[in-house]
């Protein structure tokens, strides 16, 4: 069956510095990859999205790249800042529009 | 304001009550979706809508029913049948027709006991 694997132990980065989370995924070819950001108690907010013929993606500062032969998506933050620290959250989608959601990686980033 | 709304923030129910889970956007978007959200789990899909009078069932469509009457609105019913219904639910929408971001409503926090 589908898998998709996010970091479940917390991640903890000092301000300033680049915080990288990572989704690996099993048993499917995903047509995009997306990521979003939740905070908690909120519903999840969009981010970026990266289709399966694109390496790289950047918004600001933040980048995700996407791997399809490793399987694997990263999602970078450069300059963290303390208003970065939430859950961030992967998704993969096909041809149905459908998600199929990772369960989320929390990341924490230290004055 | 362009958005979703889902109310309540906060609901509690008796274990053997129907309860209703309402869920209105004004984005003016064409799908709908509905998903569970567990601790230590990602979201699951519990029924989808691209279109009014049309939805369709997800992953954990059991114990659960949709109505999709009006455009703006998606409301769901967590019925007795649902064994363990306890959860943070979310609904969510998109433009469909091959734009694949979707955007969140709050959420509603549902407690059976």
């Amino acid at each position: 069956s589908q898998k998709i694997e996010q970091n479940s132990e917390a991640l903890n980065i000092q301000e300033g510095k680049t915080a990288t989370l990572t989704c690996n995924y099993t048993n499917y070819s995903p047509a995009y990859l997306q990521w979003y950001r939740q905070d908690p108690g909120r519903g999840p907010v969009f981010l970026l999205l990266i289709r399966e013929n694109e390496k790289e993606k950047r918004k600001e500062r933040l980048k995700v790249t996407f791997d399809t032969t490793l399987k694997q998506s990263l999602f970078h933050i450069t300059a963290s800042q303390p208003a970065d620290s939430a859950t961030y959250l992967c998704a993969l989608g096909g041809s149905n529009y459908q998600l199929i959601w990772g369960a989320g990686t929390k990341l924490i980033i230290k004055p | 304001d362009g958005g979703i709304t889902q109310s309540p923030k906060y609901l509690f129910r008796k274990e053997g009550q129907n309860v209703t889970l309402s869920c209105e956007q004004n984005l003016n978007h064409d799908a709908m979706y509905w998903y569970r959200q567990d601790p230590g789990q990602g979201l699951r899909l519990i029924y989808y809508s691209q279109i009014v009078n049309d939805f369709q069932k997800g992953d954990i469509a059991e114990g659960y029913s949709v109505s999709r009457e009006k455009k703006e609105s998606f409301p769901l019913t967590v019925t007795s049948a649902q064994k363990n219904p306890t959860a943070f639910y979310l609904c969510a929408s998109n433009r469909g027709q091959g734009t694949y971001e979707q955007y969140f409503g709050p959420g509603t926090r549902l407690t059976v006991t």
